[in-house]
């Protein structure tokens, strides 16, 4: 287990909702990476938090958004649902000191019906 | 932008035998190379990594060598074991993460 906790572990939502996802880093990690995996697919980078800032983004839309907040844990916040976005959202910590390694959570499986 | 290839799309082996999964990458940027199994229903679990300054890395069963002139690095599993049936990613990132790109991912049977 790395320590990484995603809520909630399933979601079901119509297209045009939002849909809000949380994320809690491994203890003694700073930063929060977001990523989307389609099925049969690898992770795709949606974008990185670090000091509550946001610190690199993939090529996603700007109705994907996100928060880091204080205690390093993290939201990523999703407008106007279409049905492509179905996906299971994994969210990855890590120490920003140049040690790159991500840990990853297992991850919010979001259906967009 | 990175791009990550990765090869074969599926592998299966019988146990006891060696797996070796290739990736390639396009940017010569990138400087950081994990790989990662996935069982169903779970979150990328971290099984090795390797930096550009290292040719090879190995942990117990597991090896990852990197060719940086070719931009390619491999995964080698050896003695091979039902548990290690999954789903196994390889990744290429630089500047601390920001552009992780993971390859589409290849899916190890290993059959007893």
């Amino acid at each position: 287990e790395t320590g990484v906790t995603q809520s909630p572990t399933h979601l079901i939502k119509t297209r045009g909702q939002q849909v809000t996802l949380r994320c809690s880093s491994q203890s003694g990690h700073n930063t929060v990476s977001w990523y989307q995996q389609a099925l049969g697919q690898g992770p795709q980078f949606i974008f990185q938090y670090y000091r509550e800032e946001e610190n690199g983004r993939g090529n996603f839309p700007p109705r994907f958004s996100g928060l880091q907040f204080p205690n390093y844990s993290s939201e990523l916040n999703v407008n106007a649902l279409e049905l492509d976005d179905s996906a299971l959202y994994l969210c990855a910590s890590s120490f920003y000191d140049g040690a790159d390694t991500q840990y990853f959570g297992p991850g919010t499986r979001l259906t967009v019906l | 932008g990175e791009n990550v290839e990765q090869h074969p799309s599926t592998l299966s082996v019988q146990e006891g035998d060696s797996a070796v999964i290739k990736c390639t990458y396009s940017d010569s940027a990138s400087n950081y190379f994990p790989w990662y199994k996935q069982e169903l229903g779970k979150g990328p679990q971290l099984i090795i990594d390797i930096r550009s300054n290292v040719g090879e890395k190995k942990d117990q069963r597991i090896a990852v060598t990197l060719n940086k002139t070719a931009k390619h690095f491999s995964l080698h599993i050896t003695e091979t074991q039902p548990e290690d049936s999954a789903v196994y990613f390889c990744a290429a990132s630089y500047n601390y993460g920001q552009n992780f790109v993971f390859g589409p991912g290849t899916r190890l049977s290993v059959l007893p």
